[in-house]
């Protein structure tokens, strides 16, 4: 099993600052790596997958990039919807999850 | 729009069995790969089980140790999941999830219900 770990835990960022966030997988897994967001009471959305295209309907401000091991999510100016749990995903088989970053406002 | 809507979940005493359901809308059900993940309350995401279009393919989180049983009745656009002998440390909401492929292992999950508690207490 593939064991996905993020940092930091929590990040705290002013709205309209930028946030990154970092996923490392214990293998490589390739560029079959996706992000998710998720908010208290709603189910994960996809944002990103194959580590850096994005998800329809997802606005520009999030990118990712990487590949092999390590990998990126850049929220490029925080809005105040964008306060919330994300998690990365690598999908080769089987599918793990990292522990989650959450978002909160400083 | 695609809709999954879970059901089954509830209170249940350890050592019991429930079964999961899943109704799947918005989409050709039968053309998808199709998952279950669950959600400690308060805890981080954690695949359970996925099932292939036509059922061919079904893979286990390591975790499961033969409890969990996933299947799909794509004639009924439904996904279930049987959880027998249920431990207190099964207690969390659980999601099916919709593959972006027909089989897993290439592609992320582009939808999820709003999942389903289940409570594991005597």
């Amino acid at each position: 099993e593939i064991v996905m770990t993020q940092s930091p835990a929590t990040l705290s960022v002013s709205p309209g600052e930028a946030a990154t966030l970092s996923c490392r997988a214990s293998h490589s897994v390739s560029r079959n790596l996706a992000w998710y967001q998720q908010k208290p009471g709603q189910a994960p959305r996809l944002l990103i997958y194959g580590a850096s295209t994005r998800a329809s309907g997802i606005p520009a401000r999030f990118s990712g990039s990487g590949s092999g091991t390590e990998f990126t999510l850049t929220i490029s100016s925080l809005q105040s919807e964008d306060f919330a749990v994300y998690y990365c995903q690598q999908y080769n088989n089987p599918v793990t999850f990292g522990q989650g970053t959450k978002v909160e406002i400083k | 729009e695609v809709q999954l809507v879970e059901s089954g979940g509830g209170l249940v005493q350890p050592g019991r069995s429930l079964r999961l359901s899943c109704a799947a809308s918005g989409f050709k059900f039968d053309d998808y790969a199709m998952h279950w993940v669950r959600q400690a309350p308060g805890k981080g995401l954690e695949w359970v089980s996925g099932i292939s279009w036509n059922s061919g393919a079904i893979t286990y989180a390591d975790f499961v140790k033969g409890r969990f049983t996933i299947s799909r009745d794509n004639a009924q656009n439904s996904l279930y999941l049987q959880v027998n002998n249920v431990r207190p440390g099964d207690t969390a909401f659980y999601f099916c999830a919709k593959d972006m492929g027909k089989r897993y292992g290439a592609a992320p999950f582009d939808s999820w219900g709003q999942g389903t508690l289940v409570t594991v207490s005597s």
